[in-house]
């Protein structure tokens, strides 16, 4: 049973960081490219980043270039955002979400909520 | 990027209406569409994906249609679990992008 995980949430100040971790189990994590997307409360969808199912490459949404950084460490089935320079309108859910083959999502974890206070 | 328009934003149906939503983008997407479910508290499934491929345990009222800039997902028949809001995402280029939403409520 395909299972992702994420964990790493919580309340940060207004330009700090944080890292979120999404560990991976019941697929060949290694093979798959992976995606972070967030979803503000009670509003929509945002994609946020993604990653090569081997890391080496990796996309991000204008909101957050320059600003988070997502890796991944196949050997231990986990996959990282790591958010610095953090604004209120990062607050959201977070999910990490399991590309099937060509940028669609057919498992998602249960997320995990960012909350920016000012 | 592109941008993805759903309509309605909201939509008022009863048990056994046929549902259909509509999804454009700003630019041509060709097929790369997936549409997703979402319930209050719960994370997004995918229904669809490809425009109309249903997606492997998804019961088969629900379809999808389209290509290039204009898809729409369609309910036959609505079943109380259906109560829900749907998305739709184009993943032809990055940054992937979400449509608003649809909410279908009794």
């Amino acid at each position: 049973e395909v299972q992702l995980v994420e964990s790493g949430g919580g309340l940060v100040q207004r330009g700090g960081s944080l890292r979120l971790s999404c560990a991976a189990s019941g697929f060949t994590f290694s093979t798959y490219a992976m995606s972070w997307v967030r979803q503000t409360p009670g509003k929509g969808l945002e994609w946020v980043s993604a990653i090569s199912s081997s890391g080496g490459s990796t996309f991000y949404s204008d909101s957050v270039k320059g600003r988070f950084t997502i890796s991944r460490d196949n050997s231990k089935n986990t996959l990282y955002l790591q958010m610095n320079s953090l604004r209120a309108e990062d607050t959201a859910i977070y999910f990490c979400a399991k590309d099937w083959s060509s940028g669609w999502f057919d498992y998602w974890g249960q997320g995990t909520l960012l909350t920016v206070s000012s | 990027d592109i941008q993805m328009t759903q309509s309605p934003s909201t939509l008022s149906a009863s048990v056994g209406d046929r549902v259909t939503i509509t999804c454009r983008a700003s630019q041509s997407i060709t097929s790369w569409l997936a549409w997703y479910q979402q319930k209050p508290g719960k994370a997004p499934k995918v229904l669809i994906y490809k425009a109309s491929t249903l997606q492997s345990g998804v019961p088969s009222r629900f379809s999808g249609s389209g290509s290039g800039t204009e898809f729409t997902l369609t309910i036959s028949s609505l079943q109380p679990d259906d109560f829900a809001t749907y998305y739709c995402q184009q993943y032809n280029v990055y940054p992937y992008t979400f449509g608003q939403g649809t909410k279908v409520e009794i």
